[in-house]
């Protein structure tokens, strides 16, 4: 079945690295997907990674998969104020029907000044 | 000027009425999505719809309906049998075919609360 899971909450300093951890259960899962949420506001789509791939980067987006662990990371390099948000993922998976995604709780970032 | 839009981006009401929430779309997608969030919850499918007049049931169906008249719009009613309605709505839609990523795109949401 489809559980995708994420820790809560995450604070970094201006300037560092933050990284999001994410794993999920369904080894058929086709696209894994990072969506970032600003307060009251909707689901903005940051980037995917087909399930074939290791690692893709974004210019300060750097998604790391690995699918014997199941486990899905997102890095934000140089992070900023603005890159306070929650962040979700989400897998594709023929298993969980056609055009269905399945979302994390959310992990919720927190950048200090 | 493309995307999704939902009315209205507030919206209060009395226990015991029906609310209908309003997403509208002009990227063309074939499917729509409808989900609700609630605090420290993932985002939970409520209906989706993947052509005109056709939808299916999410997760936690009880007590929504939906309608799929037209490609571009997919209003979702919040019933009075819906026993814990406040909560943040958020409207999707996406491409429907194979071997494409079938990203989700998403609306602005409305946030409901009953009173």
């Amino acid at each position: 079945g489809e559980d995708v899971e994420q820790s809560l909450f995450l604070s970094v300093r201006e300037g560092d690295s933050s990284v999001i951890n994410c794993t999920y259960t369904d080894s058929s899962s086709t696209y894994l997907y990072w969506y970032k949420q600003e307060p009251g506001a909707g689901l903005q789509l940051l980037t995917y990674i087909f399930s074939n791939m290791d690692m893709k980067q974004d210019q300060r987006l750097t998604v790391l998969l690995n699918k014997k662990d199941k486990h899905l990371s997102l890095r934000i390099a140089d992070t900023q104020t603005g890159d306070s948000a929650i962040y979700f993922c989400a897998e594709k998976s023929e298993n969980y029907g056609n055009n269905r995604l399945a979302f994390g709780k959310g992990n919720q970032v927190v950048v200090i000044p | 000027d493309g995307g999704i839009t939902q009315s209205p981006k507030y919206l209060f009401r009395k226990e015991g009425q029906n609310v209908t929430l309003s997403c509208e779309q002009n990227l063309n997608h074939d499917a729509m999505y409808w989900y609700r969030q609630d605090p420290g919850q993932g985002l939970r499918l409520i209906y989706y719809s993947q052509i005109v007049n056709d939808f299916q049931k999410g997760d936690i169906a009880e007590g929504y309906s939906v309608s799929r008249e037209k490609k571009e719009s997919f209003p979702l009613t919040v019933t009075s049998a819906q026993k814990n309605p406040t909560a943040f709505y958020l409207c999707a839609s996406s491409i429907v075919g194979e071997l494409i990523t079938d990203t989700q795109y998403f609306g602005p949401g409305t946030r409901l609360t009953v009173l």
